[in-house]
């Protein structure tokens, strides 16, 4: 139940193409769903993030759609360039007991210039 | 400002030994985290802390103990290190607002255990 399943595994997208990264989760107690991006060598840093009772959130080239009935959400990136080629996490965080996040396994994406 | 701080950034352990991992920030956060990740099993989180003097254990706390002494810093450490703990582990501190749950990491520390 405190699982979030994230697919695919790596991802590999030409420049300029939209990649899509899905994620599910369980748990209806989960209150706020964020993504994070990682580079090498680096920690994860907070991107874009959602709240339940909202079905998209776009941040710059960053697009969260979320399927509240369906309990899943998804990131999209619109003009993928190069440099966002990272590891990205979905993540979902319980609203009580120390706002623990539970992470998905993340998606490595590879954009081809 | 630095934000997270993790000291050491690398470390090489012989089975048995024990060591201690330091986090330390400065935005005045409540909540801290210490959190490893492995490949393919995304981050998953060994302590928490919702503010000074105060532990709990997460979903990974076996062979692992934590101490938050000061709001600031956040130790974990590891009694007699075992192979099964080589992982980077990462330290990350929130301060819950209406509208934001996110975290910030720090920079991680790559623990080998040999």
């Amino acid at each position: 139940q405190q699982q979030v399943k994230q697919s695919p595994q790596s991802l590999i997208v030409q420049k300029g193409g939209i990649p899509i990264i899905n994620c599910a989760y369980e748990n209806t107690a989960f209150d706020y769903f964020p993504w994070y991006q990682q580079f090498p060598g680096k920690g994860p840093a907070l991107l874009i993030a959602i709240r339940p009772d909202v079905s998209e959130k776009k941040e710059g080239r960053f697009t969260i759609s979320f399927n509240k009935s369906a309990k899943q959400f998804s990131l999209h990136i619109m003009d993928s360039q190069p440099g966002d080629s990272a590891t990205y996490f979905c993540a979902a965080t319980l609203p009580t007991g120390g706002f623990k996040t539970i992470f998905g396994a993340g998606t490595r994406l590879f954009v081809k210039a | 400002n630095a934000g997270v701080t993790q000291t050491p950034k690398f470390r090489v352990l012989k089975t048995g030994q024990s060591m201690t991992l330091l986090c330390a920030q400065d935005m005045n956060h409540e909540y801290m985290y210490w959190y490893r990740q492995d490949p393919g099993m995304g981050l998953r989180l060994i302590h928490y802390s919702v503010g000074e003097g105060t532990t709990a254990k997460g979903e990974v706390p076996d062979g692992y103990n934590v101490s938050r002494l000061k709001k600031q810093n956040f130790l974990l450490g590891l009694e007699s290190a075992a192979p099964s703990q080589t992982s980077v582990y990462f330290c990350a501190s929130s301060s819950p607002g209406r509208s934001n749950y996110g975290y910030t990491f720090g920079s991680g520390t790559r623990l080998t255990v040999v």
